[in-house]
């Protein structure tokens, strides 16, 4: 079993809050991945790492930041949240060439 | 054009049926490939990896063929817990090391 971590699992906020999905692994990973998903929609890449001090931007343009700061953790923040930012908040570790998923955050904006 | 292209469906199939998806990627340079599975509203998970000469778990088969560049995932006999979005991964490496790139996924319903 994989011991990747979000939380929180479930969110309703109010527009304009600020907010940070928590990611956390234990397997030591460098590599890892944010992706958004609507609900029976594909996967987009929205931020990655490749290890500590390193964040890229990913395919799907996005108005959240991440940062790396340890290994273990790789948090995703909105500051101003909005009604578009509704959705699925998956979180993923790699290891060589396996992805290890979070069970995500569904995040409601209201 | 997509770097990872596959049929979303859904491929709506009768209980013992074989169904069988193709997933076509577009970066040559591609190294590994895999299937995984994603359950309604859960997370996606590997359901096995894609080798040059072709491998079986059980009811499943996983084919890759390099020269058209797709890779193809065969279900035999399919049960209602097949059921389910099957996602095709590619992996090729750049400077920084690996690079996962997930398709959008192709939908299967298994029907009694």
């Amino acid at each position: 079993e994989a011991d990747i971590y979000q939380t929180p699992r479930y969110l309703v906020i109010g527009t304009g809050k600020k907010i940070t999905l928590e990611c956390s692994q234990t397997m030591g990973h460098d590599k890892m991945y944010w992706y958004q998903q609507d609900p029976g929609m594909e996967l987009h890449l929205i931020h990655y790492s490749y290890g500590v001090n390193s964040t890229e931007k990913g395919d799907l343009s996005s108005e959240s930041t991440v940062s790396r700061i340890r290994t273990e953790h790789f948090p995703l923040t909105l500051e101003s949240a909005r009604p578009s930012h509704t959705s699925q908040y998956l979180c993923a570790s790699i290891r060589n060439t396996e992805a290890f998923f979070g069970q995500g955050t569904r995040l409601t904006v209201v | 054009r997509k770097e990872v292209e596959q049929d979303p469906g859904p491929f709506n199939v009768p209980e013992g049926a074989t169904v069988a998806f193709n997933c076509t990627y577009s970066n040559s340079a591609s190294q590994s490939f895999f299937w995984y599975r994603q359950d309604c509203r859960k997370e996606p998970k590997l359901l096995m990896s894609v080798y040059s000469s072709g491998n079986e778990d059980g009811r499943f088969t996983a084919q890759l063929n390099r020269a058209s560049q797709y890779i193809s995932l065969l279900i035999r006999d399919s049960k209602l817990s097949d059921s389910a979005t099957y996602l095709c991964v590619v992996n090729f490496r750049n400077n920084a090391g690996n690079m996962l790139t997930f398709g959008g996924g192709t939908r299967l319903m298994v029907k009694p």
